[in-house]
């Protein structure tokens, strides 16, 4: 039972717009949530992160959104750059879980020039 | 170079073989993470590792076993290897005790023939 969703495995977005990624969880003991980026042929490499007691944390052109009751969670990107093109992972942490990191199972951006 | 490393790059072996995977953490990380990621599919948490123990368990078959050597580096070994086990393996490694900034290798891509 995936506990960290991403529906959409893939999403086009043109340069110079926003691009909103989604993400969506099931266990209510998740606290802590952050969001992972991948490009070809190398390991992901942390982006941003967000704590539950929050609902937005900014960092330059990234922003993420959390929804406690709703139990979702967004990454907002702008501007969109091609550079961005990559595979973005949401993943969650339960503070009790010895810093265990679930991975949800990625959404692939392109961004067209 | 994100200061985690992976050997080998690449693996191909046969089928009902074993191969053992290799992790150097980041200097002064103490946790390392074993992920596995299948064609198509998230990060798949395997097993942690701090500072030389057993600290989590995650979806991890049991001819997979793996290791933390005294100098912190970590082996991963697959045996009995069946088709199904293709598939990319990460390596990341963190401070521990709540430092949720995982640091990512650049993973091995084993291919069972």
């Amino acid at each position: 039972d995936q506990q960290v969703k991403q529906n959409s495995p893939s999403l086009s977005v043109q340069e110079g717009r926003i691009s909103i990624l989604n993400c969506d969880y099931t266990n209510s003991m998740f606290d802590y949530f952050l969001w992972y980026k991948k490009y070809p042929a190398e390991g992901p490499t942390f982006l941003i992160s967000i704590s539950s007691i929050k609902d937005k944390n900014e960092d330059g052109r990234f922003t993420v959104f959390l929804n406690k009751s709703a139990k979702h969670l967004s990454l907002h990107i702008v501007p969109s750059q091609p550079g961005d093109s990559a595979v973005y992972f949401c993943a969650a942490i339960e503070e009790t879980s010895y810093d265990k990191v679930i991975f949800g199972p990625g959404t692939s951006l392109s961004v067209i020039p | 170079d994100s200061g985690v490393t992976q050997t080998p790059k690449h693996l191909i072996t046969a089928t009902g073989q074993r191969v053992t995977l290799r992790c150097s953490p980041r200097s002064g990380d103490l946790s390392v993470y074993w992920y596995q990621q299948s064609l198509d599919q998230g990060l798949q948490f395997l097993i942690q590792y701090y500072n030389g123990e057993e600290r989590a368990k995650g979806n991890i078959l049991e001819r997979f076993s793996a290791q933390q050597f005294p100098d912190l580096h970590s082996e991963l070994n697959l045996s009995s290897l069946e088709l199904g086990d293709s598939a990319l393996y990460f390596c990341a490694s963190t401070r521990g005790g709540g430092d949720y900034g995982y640091t990512f290798g650049s993973g091995t891509r084993l291919t069972v023939v």
